[in-house]
């Protein structure tokens, strides 16, 4: 069975600060993957998304970026962190023309 | 998408189904209704979606009317653990090549009591 993990759970950083949130996806083979921020609202803002290794859409500009460096690893990162970054950040990945897996969210507080 | 309108909280006694109403009267022909939830500071878990026949899953039931404008989704037997917020969703099927935005409303708050 698949499986999508992300970490760590939880992270307070300093403005200023780099940032790397890592997801990793197990059992499954060239996945779509996704990075989320979901707002005090509840609602998901989806931020960058992957069809393959190397290959990165954005979807609104911002402070962060995103990279996929393996099949089934997908990283969120900044150089310098924001007060604005702060929020709880999903990865997701979907087979093809199927549902979305969400991995257990990281709380970002940006202090 | 076609938007969901939901109740924003409901209660159920433990052992007892919960019947979590959605209303998508503007749904158009080729949306599929999702149902994910969110128990508390985690991420969003998939339920059960369908199109127009009523599914069934080891989690829950799904229920579309005929004329799709409405649906409920039904845990037989809520235990403690189902407390969560529940969202219905009502989009397209998520597409190889393309992301879409998932828009989760404010969805309901299902509240299971001992």
């Amino acid at each position: 069975s698949q499986t999508i993990h992300q970490w760590p759970a939880t992270l307070v950083q300093p403005v200023g600060s780099p940032l790397s949130l890592e997801c990793t996806v197990e059992g499954t083979s060239n996945p779509n993957l996704y990075w989320y921020r979901q707002a005090a609202g509840r609602g998901l803002q989806l931020l960058f998304y992957s069809v393959g290794i190397g290959q990165i859409s954005s979807e609104v500009p911002q402070n962060l970026s995103a990279s996929r460096p393996q099949d089934r690893q997908f990283i969120l990162s900044s150089k310098k962190l924001l007060l604005s970054d702060s929020g709880f950040y999903l990865c997701a990945w979907s087979p093809s023309r199927t549902e979305a897996f969400f991995g257990q969210g990281t709380r970002l507080t940006v202090v | 998408d076609a938007k969901t309108t939901q109740p924003t909280s409901m209660d159920c006694a433990e052992g007892r189904a919960a019947n979590l109403p959605c209303n998508h009267s503007t749904i158009s022909g080729n949306e599929y209704v999702y149902w994910y939830r969110q128990i508390h500071s985690q991420g969003p878990q998939y339920i059960i979606h369908g199109l127009k026949n009523n599914e069934t899953n080891e989690m829950a039931s799904l229920i579309i009317t005929e004329d799709r404008k409405s649906s409920t989704l039904i845990l037989p037997h809520a235990t403690l653990r189902d407390t969560a917020v529940y969202y219905c969703i009502v989009r397209v099927p998520l597409s190889s090549g393309s992301a879409r935005q998932l828009t989760f409303g404010s969805g309901t708050q299902l509240t299971v009591l001992p």
